[in-house]
């Protein structure tokens, strides 16, 4: 059974109209991330949460926003998408923040802008 | 910050024969190092990990060596088999809640 769950799968919008893309887990892992991942390219960390603490990487565009409701849910919030941000979209978990522990992902969504 | 790359960026080998992808990282500091493996379409599965404590770790036909004085870590394949196509991702984490990514090896077995 998937333990981190992205929706949707796949996801179309407007060059410029605000989207959300949604994650949820059954783990109730402490720690959520978002990672974008362009074509043939590693995936890069935008942003994560432990608990209801964020922690933005220093390079995620402001366009960027996140929301983390309670435990088992966060949100990725485009808010005026553009060309440049058409990539996979990764949300993956951890049980704590320590060195040692293991990522979980979910299968992604494939963000396209038109 | 942590910079992992990873080579070689393509592989392909022969069903049945071994795959090696190595990768180094800058951070003396990072002390787990997983392997996660990328099907077309899907998120990153981990397949294998490493803890700075330990030289090697071996899983059926996976195995990983670790050395952390010369800062690089490796993946080795046994045996390829079909399956085992899709692109393979090395990572290091630095930090609390950093988890970075080598670039990516596109490993192809052919049958």
């Amino acid at each position: 059974d998937a333990m981190v769950i992205q929706n949707p799968r796949y996801q179309v919008t407007q060059f410029g109209k605000p989207v959300t893309l949604s994650c949820s887990q059954t783990l109730n892992h402490n720690v959520m991330y978002w990672y974008q991942q362009k074509s043939s390219q590693a995936p890069k960390l935008l942003f994560h949460y432990y608990d209801k603490d964020f922690n933005n990487e220093a390079d995620t565009p402001d366009n960027f926003q996140s929301r983390r409701p309670n435990t088992s849910f966060c949100f990725l919030d485009i808010r005026s998408p553009g060309l440049g941000d058409a990539a996979m979209y990764l949300c993956a978990t951890s049980k704590t923040g320590a060195l040692n522990t293991e990522a979980f992902f979910g299968q992604g969504t494939r963000l396209t802008v038109v | 910050g942590e910079n992992v790359e990873q080579h070689p960026s393509t592989l392909s080998v022969q069903e049945g024969d071994s795959a090696v992808i190595k990768c180094t990282y800058s951070d003396s500091a990072s002390n787990y190092f997983p392997w996660y493996k990328q099907e077309l379409g899907k998120g990153p599965q981990l397949i294998i990990d490493i803890r700075s404590n330990v030289g090697e770790k071996k899983d059926q036909r996976i195995a990983v060596t670790l050395n952390k004085t010369a800062k690089h870590f490796s993946l080795h394949i046994t045996e390829t088999q079909p399956e085992d196509s899709a692109v393979y991702f090395c990572a290091a984490r630095t930090g609390a809640n950093n988890l970075f990514f080598g670039t990516g090896t596109r490993l192809t077995v052919i049958p």
